[in-house]
């Protein structure tokens, strides 16, 4: 199994944007999905949306709608989720997961990066 | 939404005694194809989900067979036949039916 790598912690101002990066080694990027899943303190696993990195299409949870950009660059093998005008409780751990063809499921996931909204 | 809905919140056991986590979905997992979009994860101390079980009852790569997953088209069961002290952590179910993707709350399995 090998694991997605995930850019660095982001500590943001309310009304920022974040931008995690999800770098997938080794792997023909363009054969899978990319998901984005969220952890916030006291919640539970909570699910973006995702792109298919074949053809970049993309379908993002409603409660996020207009907030959010998953997108990749296939060259660079880089799965990308933007996060706009920030508030205080999307303070959180962020994963990228890949979906398992075979599975239908997460098969494997990124190290996890936290965001920090905070004035 | 479908909203998944697991019991016990927390979950002490004693090493090598079995254990056993419910989820009940809002609607049926059942697709039409005849497999059930249940997933099980295990979100150890520190680190990443990880794929337990997969379209219900299919245990993921290095998986060990203590772990199995059942259930009908609204309820399902994770067991443990003989736990042990690295299966601890916070298991979650999530349902793969239907976009948004949802997840059950959790259970925290720990070692009494």
């Amino acid at each position: 199994q090998v694991h997605l790598v995930q850019s660095g912690a982001e500590a943001k101002k309310p009304g920022a944007s974040v931008k995690v990066s999800c770098k997938v080694p080794g792997y023909m990027f363009s054969n899978y999905g990319f998901h984005w899943v969220r952890l916030a303190p006291g919640q539970r696993l909570e699910w973006m949306g995702w792109i298919n990195a074949a053809n970049g299409k993309t379908l993002y949870a409603q409660k996020f709608q207009g907030r959010v950009s998953i997108t990749r660059d296939i060259s660079a093998g880089t799965a990308y989720m933007e996060l706009r005008s920030l508030r205080y409780e999307d303070t959180a751990l962020y994963y990228c997961a890949k979906w398992g063809q075979q599975e239908e499921a997460f098969d494997d996931w990124g190290q996890g990066t936290l965001v920090t909204v905070s004035s | 939404d479908i909203v998944m809905t697991q019991s016990p919140l927390s979950l002490p056991v004693t090493p090598g005694e079995p254990a056993s986590i419910s989820c009940r979905s809002s609607q049926s997992l059942l697709h039409s194809n005849g497999y059930k979009y249940v997933d099980w994860y295990l979100q150890k101390p520190g680190k990443s989900p990880q794929l337990v079980i997969y379209l219900g009852s299919n245990r993921a790569s290095g998986v060990p067979d203590r772990f199995s997953g059942s259930g009908s088209g609204t309820d399902f069961t994770l067991k443990i036949t003989r736990v042990e002290a690295e299966d601890v952590g916070v298991y979650y179910c999530m349902q793969a039916l239907e976009a948004p993707f949802t997840f059950g709350g959790g259970t925290k399995v720990e070692i009494k």
